[in-house]
């Protein structure tokens, strides 16, 4: 099956800089991914998510990136802000109702 | 905006009693899923369920049993909990088939199994 890696487990950014997350999968025909954001003590909750057949997507201060032929895909959140840290995770689903996550990124930013 | 209801955000169970978790959703969404969260190995699916009696294993389906009969309802079942079963669990639901559908969470439920 799927098998998504997520690096880095943890990441501390100053307020005002960037964080990048970055996944890999493994199976090809994958063509959904998704991005979740979980705050301490509550859901996780979409932020953001691409398809294959886009390479870039962007919203506000979050984008998105996919490199289809080395599978991966990557978070970029810009200017941070301190209600920015949470845990996020990538997920990867080839279409057949079953999604897979990664280990999560714990990202802190320091005021 | 979807709301998915786990039944309880905590349960302490004991070792080999029988506990059910219970997940509505009130989207009429097709798809349901159990995920178990665990600190450093993210979310893992337990089964999933794309229509009423149909059910899909995941990736650690061991020990655990679901049962679909309504639409909005998606019970994961420990048939003999066991201490390794101590976890966050995390039910979700989508609206299409096809897997491109974002997820949506519940608030999550915290066994813990003495």
């Amino acid at each position: 099956g799927e098998n998504v890696e997520q690096h880095p487990s943890t990441l501390s950014v100053q307020e005002g800089d960037s964080a990048v997350i970055k996944c890999t999968y493994s199976d090809s025909a994958s063509n959904y991914f998704p991005w979740y954001k979980q705050e301490l003590g509550k859901r996780p909750q979409l932020i953001i998510d691409i398809r294959s057949n886009v390479g870039e997507k962007k919203d506000q201060r979050i984008a998105v990136t996919l490199n289809k032929t080395a599978k991966h895909f990557s978070l970029h959140i810009t200017e941070t802000q301190p209600e920015d840290s949470a845990v996020y995770f990538c997920a990867a689903s080839k279409g057949n109702n079953d999604m897979r996550f990664g280990a999560g990124t714990r990202l802190t930013v320091k005021p | 905006d979807v709301k998915v209801t786990q039944s309880s955000r905590y349960l302490v169970k004991r070792t080999g009693e029988k506990v059910f978790l219970e997940c509505v959703q009130d989207m009429d969404h097709e798809n349901m899923f159990w995920y178990r969260q665990d600190p450093g190995l993210g979310l893992r699916l337990i089964y999933f369920s794309y229509d009423v009696k149909m059910k899909e294993k995941g990736d650690i389906p061991e020990g655990y049993s679901v049962s679909r009969e309504k639409k909005e309802r998606f019970s994961l079942i420990l048939e003999s909990a066991s201490t390794n079963q101590t976890s966050m669990y995390l039910c979700a639901s989508s609206q299409t088939r096809g897997g491109r559908s974002p997820l949506h969470f519940g608030n999550g439920t915290r066994l813990t199994v003495t």
